[in-house]
């Protein structure tokens, strides 16, 4: 079954750039849709981003000006950067696998494959 | 920009029926998913468009949308469903996830 595997620093310094690693395992990252969701400690969830194989990209609007994210399909990886990062940038980061599709009058996106997060501390 | 709003809590005794809702502007033309949260864990999807189960997820489990509000039923509530449930909907091309809901079985 699909696995995702998200790898990077643990701590960023204040100002300095954020990136991690999404290794998928189990699936061709060519089939799906993928994003990025973080979760700073006791707090809800927080969508960052979603890129396709061809390496379109939507992103959060309120993150949109700091986000890049892109695809290596030879890697079956995906990967993460969030610049000038603050301590409010602190969280556990999440990737996900997405499902996009339309359904009657709808389309929908959502995430049913989820990798385990990995804890990023932005500080000094 | 798009919210979702949920309540910040729900309690329920164990074997009663869980009601969590999410409320959004016309959420009832859109889909809603729900993903429930352990500590320590990744979310899980337990609903998706609105009413379907994913494979593995237990039949008391069940959700529903209509007008401006969501809402996810666990009947039969047991503690292991004692989590964080969050709603989420696609606008546009964005993401909107509700602030989540602490369910507590008591």
């Amino acid at each position: 079954q699909v696995q995702l595997q998200e790898s990077g620093p643990g701590l960023v310094k204040p100002s300095e750039t954020l990136s991690l690693s999404c290794t998928v395992s189990g699936e061709s990252i060519r089939s799906y849709y993928w994003s990025w969701i973080r979760q700073p400690a006791g707090k809800g969830l927080e969508w960052i981003g979603r890129i396709y194989k061809s390496g379109s990209t939507n992103y959060n609007p309120s993150l949109k000006s700091r986000v890049t994210m892109s695809v290596d399909t030879t890697k079956n990886q995906f990967s993460l950067k969030l610049t000038s990062v603050t301590a409010a940038d602190t969280a556990v980061y999440y990737c996900a696998r997405g499902i996009a599709s339309v359904a009657g009058l709808y389309d929908y996106y959502y995430m049913d494959v989820w990798g385990k997060g990995t804890t990023v501390t932005v500080s000094s | 920009s798009y919210e979702l709003a949920q309540p910040p809590s729900v309690s329920v005794s164990p074997g009663q029926t869980a009601r969590i809702t999410c409320s959004g502007d016309r959420l009832g033309d859109k889909y809603a998913f729900w993903y429930q949260q352990k500590p320590g864990q990744s979310p899980v999807v337990v609903i998706y468009q609105d009413t379907k189960r994913p494979s593995g997820i237990p039949e008391r489990f069940s959700g529903s949308n209509s007008g401006n509000t969501a809402t996810l039923t666990i009947s039969g509530t047991q503690a292991m469903d004692e989590a964080d449930y969050y709603c989420q909907a696609w606008d546009s091309i964005t993401v909107v996830f509700g602030g989540g809901t602490k369910l507590t079985v008591l």
